[in-house]
């Protein structure tokens, strides 16, 4: 069966950098996009990345364009995020899901992890 | 960018009843690119419906989405206990990059 494990979360102050990781298991990882997707406490969920199967396209939302990082090992099925100069409005719990579909750029996560907590404060 | 409106906010129900939840989009969604998630309280959300209207493996059939265009149904035929959450929809496709997500509707025991 599908399962990804994020880690990494934390506390960090503002301006500070953390890097988050999913690992994957139960599903060819090589085959599949993957997302990063964040819900700050109490609100809705907010897309932050997408990274196609093979790592040759990235795309985030505008909010943490040129602040954070996706990418993939496939030699060890694991998802990333660097974030960098994180903010206070950052904070969040931060899922990883897979893609529905194989070799495409769907943008619908099926599986999601549980994800990992953000929090961006001094 | 599309936006995603759902309403209503809040539906107060009780088990056994109907639910309709809507989901209204900017423009209108492509190849009916729309998908409906569930989440319980301190946990993941799960797909339900994607394609407006097909169900994800393992979804009971008392869940059915409908519509097209720019206004979107989820219909849960009689709630169970368990149903009892918030439900988002979202649109997806490869154009422009990205996706967007509606501002959820809770589903409270009543």
């Amino acid at each position: 069966q599908v399962q990804l494990v994020e880690s990494g979360g934390g506390v960090v102050q503002p301006g500070g950098s953390l890097r988050l990781s999913c690992a994957a298991s139960g599903f060819t990882f090589s085959s599949y996009g993957m997302h990063w997707v964040r819900q700050a406490p109490g609100k809705g969920l907010e897309w932050v990345a997408f990274i196609r199967y093979d790592g040759s396209n990235k795309y985030y939302a505008d909010s943490v364009k040129g602040r954070f990082t996706i990418s993939r090992d496939n030699s060890k099925n694991t998802l990333y995020l660097q974030m960098n100069s994180l903010r206070a409005e950052d904070t969040a719990v931060y899922y990883c899901a897979k893609d529905q579909a194989p070799w495409l750029v769907l943008y619908l996560p099926d599986y999601w992890g549980q994800g990992t907590l953000v929090t961006v404060s001094s | 960018e599309i936006v995603l409106t759902q309403s209503p906010g809040t539906l107060s129900l009780s088990p056994g009843e109907r639910a309709t939840l809507s989901c209204r989009a900017s423009q209108s969604v492509s190849s009916s690119y729309l998908a409906w998630y569930q989440q319980k309280p301190g946990q993941a959300p799960r797909l339900l419906i994607y394609g407006a209207s097909s169900r994800a493996t393992g979804i009971p059939d008392r869940f059915s989405g409908s519509g097209s265009g720019t206004d979107f149904t989820l219909t849960i035929s009689r709630l169970e206990p368990e149903d009892f959450a918030v439900y988002y929809c979202q649109q997806y496709g490869s154009s422009p990059p990205g996706l967007t997500f509606g501002g959820g509707t809770k589903v409270e025991i009543k």
